[in-house]
């Protein structure tokens, strides 16, 4: 079993969409979780930090539940520069980060 | 402010040849972790340095090696190249102290082997 599990979907959505991203890991001594966003052959961009609490930036929302060890990043009113893939991460033993393979958004007018 | 930079771009190795990547850290941060990213992969963890040692270490052969120096700088020598060596290798810098282990990526050297 993977230590991150993504659908690597694609999701293919209209501009204006609203798109909800999940995400499961299997150590639950992580302590850090982040979404990043890749575009095609660039490198990852820290998108947001998740907390337990929940939080917010802009039109992403990002929940963590740490019970079912499982992540979410929703994002509102969808833009064609959103299309990219998104890569959920967890921090394991210290500060590794450790990927999953990503989802693939693309965002179509 | 100076971000994660990495040299080259991209490098054309011959099998059992020996590579050498370089990275320079964001300003102000302190530790340096290498990325390995195959094709519709997500980045594995190489290796992570910190006050010029090695901190932890993914599950890569030792062929895979690293260096940091004084200035925080970092290189990651592969010998003994393989065909499956080819990837893009992603540097990332972060600060040790600060509590959010954030880490930020340099743009990647893309090593292709034949």
């Amino acid at each position: 079993r993977k230590e991150v599990e993504q659908d690597p979907g694609p999701f293919n959505v209209p501009e204006g969409a609203t798109v909800a991203f999940n995400c499961t890991y299997s150590n639950s001594a992580s302590q850090s979780f982040f979404w990043y966003r890749q575009d095609c052959r660039k490198e990852p961009k820290l998108l947001m930090s998740v907390y337990s609490s929940g939080n917010e930036d802009g039109r992403f929302t990002a929940q963590l539940n740490r019970a079912s060890q499982y992540i979410s990043l929703l994002i509102r009113d969808s833009k064609l520069s959103d299309s990219a893939t998104y890569l959920c991460v967890v921090t394991s033993y210290g500060n590794k980060l450790v990927f999953g393979a990503g989802t693939i958004l693309r965002v179509k007018s | 402010d100076a971000g994660v930079t990495q040299s080259p771009t991209h490098l054309i190795k011959t099998r059992g040849q020996q590579v050498t990547l370089r990275c320079s850290p964001k300003s102000g941060h302190d530790t340096v972790s290498w990325y390995q990213q195959a094709l519709g992969q997500g980045p594995q963890f190489i290796f992570q340095y910190y006050e010029e040692e090695e901190r932890q270490r993914g599950n890569f052969p030792d062929r895979f090696s690293g260096h940091q120096f004084p200035n925080y700088s970092s290189e990651l020598n592969v010998n003994a190249l393989l065909l499956g060596d080819s990837a893009l290798y992603l540097c990332a810098s972060s600060l040790v102290v600060a509590e959010s282990y954030e880490q930020y990526f340099g743009p990647g050297t893309r090593l292709t082997v034949t």
